[in-house]
Order: C-alpha cells, then sequence, then structure tokens
C-alpha cells in the first residue's frame, strides 16, 4: 500500500545549495500536486501538473522549478536555496475524472541554515 | 480573499463524546468540492470526508460526517464518539471545478482528554 512516497523525508541545507525531492505515486493518477506548510497556515500550492510531460504554477511558485518526466513521479527542485524556503513539504496525487480527493504522501521536513 | 476560514484555533474534547469543527468558505462556483483532512502529530495527510455542491446528502464515513449548509457556506466536520487517536490538526479545504489547486483553511488542534 505505497500510494504517495516522498523522499527524502528529511533534510538540512546550507543557504545557496540546490536540491530536488521526489515524489512517486502508484495509483495511476493523472494530476500531480506539490504544496508546502508553515507555522500555523494550511497549504499553499508550489506547482502542479495535469498529465506526463506538463507542469503549471500555482500560488507561490517562485524559487521552485518542478518536471514531470513519468507519469508516475513529480520533480520539485530547489536550484538556490534561502532560509525563506524552510518548510514541510507535500506532494499529493488524484485522478483527473471529476472533483476527486487528493492523497497525500507523509512530507518532507526541510531546513535550510 | 480566503477562500476557506477555520475560527476554532483549538479544541478540548472528553473521550466518547462528539466534538463539531467549524468551515466556513467562499466561492462565486456553482461547482466545487469540499474536503476534510486530518493531520496527527507525525505529520501525514489523511483524507477523511468529501461533499460535493450538487450532493443532496451530507457526507458521512464511519464516525466522521459534514454538515453541508449551502446557503450559509457551511460545511462543518461533525467527530461522534471521540478517541484518544483523534487528537490532531483537522483542515477543510476546497476545490473549485475550474481549479487545480485546493484552498486550506489554517485548521483547527483536537484535543481528546481521557
Amino acid at each position: 500500500n505505497a500510494g504517495v512516497t516522498q523522499t527524502p523525508k528529511f533534510r538540512v541545507l546550507k543557504t545557496g545549495q540546490s536540491m530536488t525531492l521526489l515524489c512517486a505515486q502508484d495509483m495511476n493518477h493523472e494530476y500531480m500536486y506539490w504544496y508546502r506548510q508553515d507555522p500555523g497556515m494550511g497549504l499553499r500550492l508550489i506547482h502542479y501538473s495535469v498529465g506526463e510531460g506538463t507542469t503549471a504554477k500555482g500560488e507561490v511558485p517562485d524559487g521552485y522549478n518542478v518536471s514531470r518526466l513519468k507519469k508516475q513521479n513529480f520533480l520539485l527542485g530547489l536550484e538556490s536555496a534561502a532560509p525563506s524556503q524552510t518548510s514541510v513539504y507535500f506532494c499529493a496525487s488524484s485522478t483527473g475524472q471529476g472533483i476527486q480527493p487528493q492523497h497525500f504522501g507523509d512530507g518532507t521536513r526541510l531546513s535550510i541554515l | 480573499a480566503q477562500k476557506i476560514t477555520q475560527t476554532q484555533p483549538g479544541m478540548f474534547v472528553q473521550e466518547k463524546e462528539a466534538v463539531t469543527l467549524d468551515c466556513t468558505y467562499d466561492t462565486s462556483d456553482p461547482s466545487y468540492g469540499l474536503f476534510w483532512y486530518k493531520q496527527p502529530s507525525s505529520g501525514e495527510m489523511i483524507f477523511l470526508i468529501y461533499q460535493g455542491s450538487y450532493d443532496q446528502q451530507n457526507a458521512t464515513e464511519g464516525r466522521y460526517s459534514l454538515n453541508f449548509q449551502k446557503a450559509r457556506k457551511s460545511a462543518n466536520l461533525v467527530i461522534s464518539a471521540s478517541q484518544l487517536g483523534d487528537s490532531a490538526m483537522y483542515f477543510c479545504a476546497m476545490r473549485e471545478v475550474g481549479s487545480r489547486k485546493l484552498s486550506f483553511g489554517a485548521g483547527t488542534t483536537v484535543t481528546v482528554r481521557a
């Protein structure tokens, strides 16, 4: 029962370093999403994808890039990490039909020093 | 403008009692979906229940029910017979049919007391 799997679970970076967060889903979902969660707030959408080879900006896309080369994988990249990007990152996926629940991974806790 | 409002930052409930978590939303789209998620202290986001804007009946899933009052733009979550394992943060979220994103409220922390 893998569902949505995020790697890594924790990471500490120095300002200016780059890294990639990986999300993999085994439910054959068309749509995939990256959110960030900051203290006292709900989740905010960074980028999303409605299918293999497509990506689109969410509400807080600056400083992040994404790629969806395979249907099951959605990568989130930080090219030059900043302390403001310290957050918990969640990946989610859903079917492309109607308004369906999004299923979330367990999150990645990222700290930028 | 805030699309989802959860006015209760924290609540305490006695074990085996029911608790109602408030959620109001704002949209001009006639077609939308409302969701509740649970986030325990371990951090994962767990989908609980879904209500479509055109659904005539209130959604129920086990001990969870959604009190949907469309005219008041309200979608309150009711947890019956609370258990210690229900202690968590609960998020209300909405997705409009013309949008890809879920809009989340700020969440309500529920603490169940033995």
